[in-house]
């Protein structure tokens, strides 16, 4: 069965740093999407990207975010500057164009020091 | 806006007994609703989703839910719990032509054998 996977399982960075978390969706799917699930809290919506270009985003998912699809197997989010709240579970999600079912990845936690 | 509440934050069953996570939302149209497992270190995988139609939906591992729009309900169940189902179970609402999946904040399952 085909899978969302994401690399690395586990990122460490210092603050202020350039972190890019990457993810490989599954292979005919045409929407992807990343969430973050800060330790204890809600799993919350960062951005959904369709065609090439970014189709909703949250309150959260501000200057410091940007995400790319660099070719076509992978897509990636980077924090430019990361800071200590940054610290979370982050998920990358795809889903085909006819349905509206999301499949996850198992995630990359990045911890900010 | 959208919102999903899950009241239990933890709930302990014996094995071979009965489950009921419940999960209410808030949406002003009819909802798309999803329930996700997350098993320790791994990522969230879906059971079940309700887009309409028959408002009792099955999924995987024996999981069911029922949508019921008067209550604005979509409590899951499973008639016989294995130690296996432990895990933190989300339940999720979206919408048709937004991306964004909004998620309630998790119940908790442990099985006692």
């Amino acid at each position: 069965e085909p899978e969302v996977t994401q690399t690395p399982s586990h990122q460490v960075t210092q603050m202020g740093q350039e972190v890019i978390l990457r993810c490989v969706p599954i292979s005919n799917h045409l929407y992807f999407y990343w969430y973050r699930q800060i330790l204890g809290q809600k799993v919350e919506f960062l951005v959904s990207f369709y065609n090439n270009e970014i189709s909703e985003k949250s309150e959260i998912f501000d200057d410091q975010f940007s995400v790319e699809r660099p070719d076509g197997s992978n897509f990636t989010l980077k924090i430019r500057s990361t800071k200590l709240e940054d610290s979370a579970m982050y998920f990358c999600a795809s889903s085909d164009s006819g349905t509206d079912t999301q499949y996850f990845g198992p995630g990359t936690r990045l911890t900010v020091l | 806006a959208q919102s999903v509440t899950q009241p239990d934050i933890h709930i302990t069953v014996s094995e071979g007994a009965s489950l009921e996570l419940r999960c209410n939302y808030s949406y002003g149209a009819t909802p798309y609703l999803f329930w996700y497992v997350q098993s320790p270190g791994q990522g969230l995988q879906l059971l079940l989703k309700y887009f309409s139609g028959d408002t009792l939906v099955q999924g995987i591992k024996g999981f069911e839910a029922e949508f019921k729009r008067s209550q604005s309900s979509f409590n899951l169940r499973k008639p016989s719990v294995h130690w296996s189902d432990a895990a933190e179970y989300f339940c999720a609402v979206g919408a048709k032509g937004r991306r964004a999946l909004t998620f309630g904040s998790g119940t908790r399952l442990q099985v006692q054998p």
